[in-house]
């Protein structure tokens, strides 16, 4: 596509809930990554995907946050037994992945994720 | 770990003025750093990038530095104009590919 595209844009649920934030990156765009905005904060990396396969899962807080992108295309964020620490935006980014220094991320509006 | 460091609070400035924005990066070498802009409700959108062994890079009414002694970059608007009211955010890219943000610096241009 044009750009990256994220739904939904806008999410509430309550603690406890289970969540799905999608990503749809630019076509070619073989890196894909995830980051967290809280409110005057900057992005908290979360994970980075390399293909299919998840090259630094490192940012994760714990194991309620998953994420696949099972067809190096789409990506799926996935929190379970959701808190209400987890409220924040969260931004999807893709890159062609060029070499270290030359990698320019182009980000999706957000999904703003509010657990009550 | 690795850190960056904006000026947290809001710089007002005069439209016409050149905003001067400031980011102290870690210590890792060699340096990459990018500037981009956030606006309320948006994703961040890229504007500049630097690399170590560059003093400094421009681009239309924008202009970054990097000062490898002070491990500091700034960035310059000139003849600002109150649509380049935003959040400003540097990151460094340290070779892991995921770059990594700093808090950001709101900038307000009155008219």
């Amino acid at each position: 596509g044009a750009g990256v595209s994220q739904t939904p844009s806008n999410k509430v649920t309550e603690k406890g809930k289970y969540v799905e934030l999608r990503c749809d990156p630019i076509s070619g765009h073989t890196a894909l990554y995830w980051y967290r905005q809280s409110l005057g904060q900057g992005p908290e990396f979360l994970i980075y995907f390399q293909g299919t396969g998840a090259a630094d899962d490192s940012g994760l807080p714990n194991d309620r946050f998953f994420a696949v992108r099972p067809e190096g295309s789409v990506s799926t964020l996935k929190i379970q037994r959701t808190e209400r620490g987890d409220s924040a935006v969260y931004l999807c980014a893709s890159s062609p992945d060029r070499e270290v220094g030359a990698n320019v991320l182009t980000f999706g509006a957000g999904s703003r994720l509010t657990v009550l | 770990s690795q850190k960056i460091e904006q000026n947290s609070e809001a710089l007002n400035i005069q439209e016409g003025k050149t905003a001067t924005l400031t980011c102290n990066y870690t210590n890792y070498s060699p340096a990459y750093l990018q500037w981009y802009r956030q606006d309320p409700g948006r994703g961040p959108v890229f504007l500049l990038l630097i690399r170590e062994n560059e003093k400094e890079k421009r681009k239309e009414r924008l202009k970054v530095t990097f000062d490898t002694t002070l491990k500091q970059s700034l960035f310059h608007i000139t003849a600002s104009q109150p649509a380049d009211s935003a959040t400003y955010l540097c990151a460094q890219d340290t070779g892991r590919r995921a770059l990594t943000f700093g808090s950001g610096t709101r900038l307000q241009v009155q008219p």
